[in-house]
């Protein structure tokens, strides 16, 4: 149980293009998601939380407008990385986390993650 | 503001050695602690996680790691490593009366078995 899905496992797009990641809590509903991005060689840096219903909460120095973050179910949260860059050229990692209520309660005290996106911007 | 340090950036060993990979964190208020494991292109896995309880946590794939409160650290220990245990591993925390449950993570430890 408790598995995350994203889509696509990877991506490459020209420069200017936008580009859309999706991440799915296959057997749980998320309560919460969070968006990372990972260097080659470096560790996860959180980019955003968010939860159900509400407005993405941005980690400081992540611009909102490049990276919209929609959670508009408890089960499916998206990135979309706006006019992309070769800069922008990373993977992607998504995570999510359940409720504290009922049975979920086993999803609630742990994050667990997607496999990752990789995004190469031509 | 809470923050994790692992002390050894890559750490090889021969296969069926023990091996120990160190994890220390600092923060001012009481922690969840965590290890991931991430091989090449994919996703983090959990290894094991240190909520409350016994401060001994035994993982997946014959992993265990000590909370020790004192020295503020969270090492990861397995007895006899694997070549398959090779990938990246991560020790992250989170504040344990947070909202939002968020982790930091420490900067990873390669881990390379050798045959």
């Amino acid at each position: 149980g408790a598995v995350v899905s994203q889509h696509p496992s990877w991506v490459i797009c020209k420069s200017g293009t936008s580009v859309k990641i999706e991440c799915r809590s296959l057997d749980f509903q998320a309560t919460t998601m969070f968006w990372y991005r990972q260097f080659p060689k470096q560790s996860l840096m959180l980019m955003a939380t968010s939860n159900e219903g509400s407005k993405a909460t941005y980690e400081q120095g992540v611009e909102k407008d490049k990276f919209l973050i929609n959670h508009a179910s408890l089960t499916l949260s998206t990135l979309t990385v706006t006019s992309a860059h070769p800069e922008d050229s990373s993977f992607y990692i998504c995570s999510a986390r359940g409720s504290a209520s009922g049975r979920q309660y086993v999803t609630y005290n742990e994050q667990f993650f997607g496999p990752g996106t990789r995004l190469t911007v031509l | 503001a809470q923050s994790v340090t692992q002390l050894d950036s890559q750490v090889p060993v021969f296969e069926e050695a023990p091996v120990e990979l160190r994890c220390n964190y600092s923060s001012s208020v009481s922690v969840y602690l965590f290890w991931y494991v991430q091989y090449p292109n994919q996703g983090l896995q959990l290894l094991l996680k240190y909520l409350s309880g016994s401060t001994l946590v035994k993982g997946i794939n014959g992993f265990e790691a000590e909370f020790n409160k004192s020295q503020t650290s969270f090492h990861l220990r397995k007895p006899s490593v694997h070549i398959s245990d090779t990938a990246e591993y991560f020790c992250a925390v989170c504040h344990s009366g947070g909202s939002n449950y968020k982790l930091t993570f420490g900067k990873g430890t390669l881990l390379t078995v050798n045959p």
